[in-house]
C-alpha cells in the first residue's frame, strides 16, 4: 500500500534553532500535502496545505514566517520550524494526497515527528 | 477543534461491551472518516463513509452518518483491551482538506 514517511521521527533542539521536517510519498506522486500539529491529548490541527510548485496556504492563526513550507517536488514537502521555542514542542504529522492507481485518489498520513524544544 | 466536537471526550468500558462515540461537524462534507491513534503514535485509518451513504460496516466497526444533523457515530462491538486508543472523526471537503474532531479517548478494561 501507499506509504508516507517523515524524517526525523523525533528531534530535540535548543530554543532559537531551526528544525526541518521532511515528508515523502514513497510510491506515488502527491499533488497536495498537508501539515498538522497535535499537542498532547489534543486533536490534530491543520496548519497548512501545500501544492507542488506553489506557495502554501496557511490556516488562520498559523504564522507563515514561523512555519516555512516547501513543496519542492511531487514526492517531498518540508516543514521548517524557525527559531523554535518550547511552545513549539508538538507532534507534527503530514499527509499526502495522490493516486496509487488510476482513479484512486486518496489521502495518506505519515507517522509523525515529535519535536521537543528545550 | 477546527471542525466540531466529539462526545464523549473520554469513555471507559469493560472488555466485551460495546463502545459508541459520536461526532458532530459544522460544514458540508464530501465524506467522513474515522481514525484511531494509540498514545504518541501515528494515525490508523479505520473507515470512510461518503456523504451519500448512511451506514457502513467493517468487521467490529459500524459507522453511521446523518448529514441533516451533521453528525456521525462509531460503534465498536465486543470491545477488547487492544481497542484502547483515541478515536477521531475527520471530515473531507473539496480539495481533500481533512479536518479533525476533538477525539474520544477510549479505555477498555480487561
Amino acid at each position: 500500500g501507499a506509504v508516507v514517511s517523515q524524517h526525523p521521527s523525533r528531534v530535540i533542539c535548543k530554543s532559537g534553532t531551526s528544525v526541518k521536517i521532511e515528508c515523502r510519498s514513497l510510491d506515488f506522486q502527491a499533488t497536495t500535502m498537508f501539515w498538522y500539529r497535535q499537542f498532547p491529548k489534543k486533536s490534530l490541527m491543520l496548519m497548512a496545505t501545500s501544492n507542488e510548485g506553489s506557495k502554501a496556504t496557511y490556516e488562520q492563526g498559523v504564522e507563515k514566517d514561523k512555519f516555512l513550507i516547501n513543496h519542492a517536488s511531487l514526492t517531498l514537502s518540508t516543514l521548517t520550524v524557525t527559531s523554535a521555542h518550547p511552545e513549539d514542542s508538538s507532534f507534527y504529522i503530514c499527509s499526502a494526497r495522490g493516486a496509487t492507481r488510476p482513479g484512486q485518489d486518496t489521502q495518506y498520513f505519515g507517522p509523525g515527528t515529535r519535536l521537543t524544544v528545550l | 477543534s477546527q471542525q466540531g466536537e466529539e462526545d464523549p471526550q473520554a469513555l471507559s468500558i469493560q472488555e466485551g461491551e460495546n463502545a459508541t462515540m459520536n461526532c458532530s461537524y459544522k460544514t458540508s462534507i464530501n465524506n467522513l472518516q474515522w481514525y484511531r491513534q494509540n498514545s504518541g503514535r501515528g494515525l490508523v485509518h479505520l473507515i470512510l463513509i461518503r456523504s451519500n451513504e448512511r451506514e457502513k460496516h467493517s468487521g467490529r466497526l459500524r459507522v453511521t452518518l446523518d448529514t441533516s444533523k451533521k453528525s456521525s457515530s462509531l460503534l465498536i462491538t465486543a470491545s477488547r483491551a487492544a481497542d484502547t486508543a483515541s478515536y477521531f472523526c475527520a471530515t473531507g471537503t473539496g480539495g481533500f482538506k481533512t479536518i479533525f474532531g476533538a477525539g474520544t479517548r477510549l479505555f477498555v478494561k480487561a
